[in-house]
């Protein structure tokens, strides 16, 4: 699987949009980009997953450079409930038993 | 989304004993489930992939005779610690998919406290 690169940590207000980036430079045609966060001492909670083409659900965005060499992930208009660690993650195809290998993630910090 | 229920949430056992972790999908079948392992301020490491009705399949370095993977049915798998010793408390976490399904779910987890 392709690996990513995320920043540690960031900060954002209360709010605001919060834009993750992740870099995958080395994506294959076939491989997904999803997003995963977890919030202290539970389950990672699934975001939004994407292969070429800009995403939007009730909980985010997700928007792939046109190469996918990088995603973003776009939470809008974040609240203090968002702040959690948020996973990048390359896996080849949305089926079959292939492996979710998580990153180190980005810790993102939500600020009144 | 899809549930999947872990139990119990918290265990603490004593060293040597056993613990026996349950891993339910509640509302969709799931023929692969995973399971992982996660220290403090670390990231999730994958332990193994349960596959319902055969061996499951070992990462690297984890060792299958220590942590027994059960997938009996298609909305239970179980991960057994044997012989605990203090090293092995960690917070270890399941995922399951359903057939078909692009995205994975993850349980609420269980923090193994071995004392």
């Amino acid at each position: 699987d392709a690996k990513t690169t995320q920043p540690t940590s960031m900060d954002c207000a209360e709010g605001r949009a919060a834009n993750l980036p992740c870099n995958h430079s080395t994506i294959s045609g076939n491989e997904y980009v999803y997003w995963y966060r977890q919030i202290h001492s539970q389950g990672p909670q699934y975001i939004i997953h994407g292969l070429k083409n800009n995403e939007t659900n009730e909980m985010a965005s997700l928007i792939i450079t046109e190469d996918r060499k990088s995603s973003t992930l776009i939470l809008p208009h974040a609240t203090l409930r968002d702040t959690a660690v948020y996973y990048c993650i390359v896996r080849p195809t949305t089926s079959g038993t292939y492996k979710y290998i998580f990153g180190t993630g980005t810790r993102l910090k939500v600020l009144a | 989304g899809a549930v999947v229920s872990q139990h119990p949430s918290w265990v603490i056992c004593k060293s040597g004993t056993s613990v026996k972790i349950e891993c339910r999908s509640l509302d969709f079948q799931a023929t692969t489930m995973f399971w992982y392992r996660q220290f403090p301020k670390q990231s999730l490491m994958l332990m193994a992939t349960s596959n319902e009705g055969s061996k499951a399949t070992y990462e690297q370095g984890v060792e299958k005779d220590k942590f027994l993977i059960n997938h009996a049915s298609l909305t239970l798998s179980t991960l057994t610690v044997t012989s605990a010793h203090p090293e092995d408390s960690s917070f270890y976490i399941c995922s399951a998919r359903a057939m078909g399904a692009a995205e994975a779910f993850f349980g609420q987890g269980t923090r193994l406290t071995v004392v």
